[in-house]
């Protein structure tokens, strides 16, 4: 089981709040990462970070920020939440170099919903 | 450019058969592969890897089989349970680069 948490696990709200999902993980991983999945659908990278102070635009462009200020805790904000905002999040983190240092393990995931 | 591909999107097996998930990739500089289970309202979680050099590795009630020559991967489930029903991607990497993830296989389990 990884040690890999995000809060909160549901979220509503309404447009144009701003929000911060956060992810915390006590593996001691460098990297870590934002996606972003419709339910059942494909992985989407939208943020990476490689260590502290490391941030980094994934593959989908998103409106989303993110900051790494301490190893453990990668918080992802949302400015102004939009209805196109709608998604579930999920953290990763992996360890880092080649190998098995690749393998991702995920969080629980956030559900948001913009009304 | 790299892809990472399922071959279908959903598979339904019968209680107690044997599944097998499959996924085709584009690079053939990828030297590492990761198949994930997600089930619903879950994150993603490791099943089973498999490094480049490999052919073959099994674990508990699965395999993956890695065939460089056709860039092809498979996930085989044996006697599937009713708590294998999920998605399942398949992730694929090269070198320094993050991990590739597939669209997705849906497989439902017949009681």
């Amino acid at each position: 089981e990884a040690d890999i948490y995000q809060t909160p696990r549901y979220l509503v709200i309404g447009t144009g709040k701003k929000i911060t999902l956060e992810c915390s993980q006590t593996m001691g991983h460098d990297k870590m990462y934002w996606y972003q999945q419709d339910p059942g659908m494909e992985l989407h990278l939208i943020h990476y970070s490689y260590g502290v102070n490391s941030t980094e635009k994934g593959d989908l462009s998103s409106e989303s920020t993110v900051s790494r200020i301490r190893t453990e805790h990668f918080p992802l904000t949302l400015e102004s939440a939009r209805p196109s905002h709608t998604s579930q999040y999920l953290c990763a983190s992996s360890r880092g170099g080649a190998g098995e240092g690749k393998t991702q393990y995920f969080g629980p995931g956030t559900r948001l919903l913009v009304l | 450019g790299e892809s990472v591909g399922l071959h279908l999107p959903t598979l339904s097996v019968q209680e107690g058969d044997n599944s097998i998930i499959n996924c085709a990739y584009s690079n053939s500089a990828s030297d590492y592969f990761i198949w994930y289970k997600q089930e619903s309202g879950k994150g993603p979680q490791f099943i089973i890897d498999i490094r480049s050099n490999m052919d073959k590795r099994q674990g508990q009630r699965v395999t993956v089989l890695l065939n460089k020559t056709v860039k092809h991967l498979s996930l085989q489930i044996a006697a599937t349970q009713p708590g294998d029903s999920a998605v399942y991607f398949c992730a694929e990497n090269q070198g320094a680069n993050n991990l590739f993830f597939g669209t997705g296989t849906r497989l439902t389990v017949i009681p």
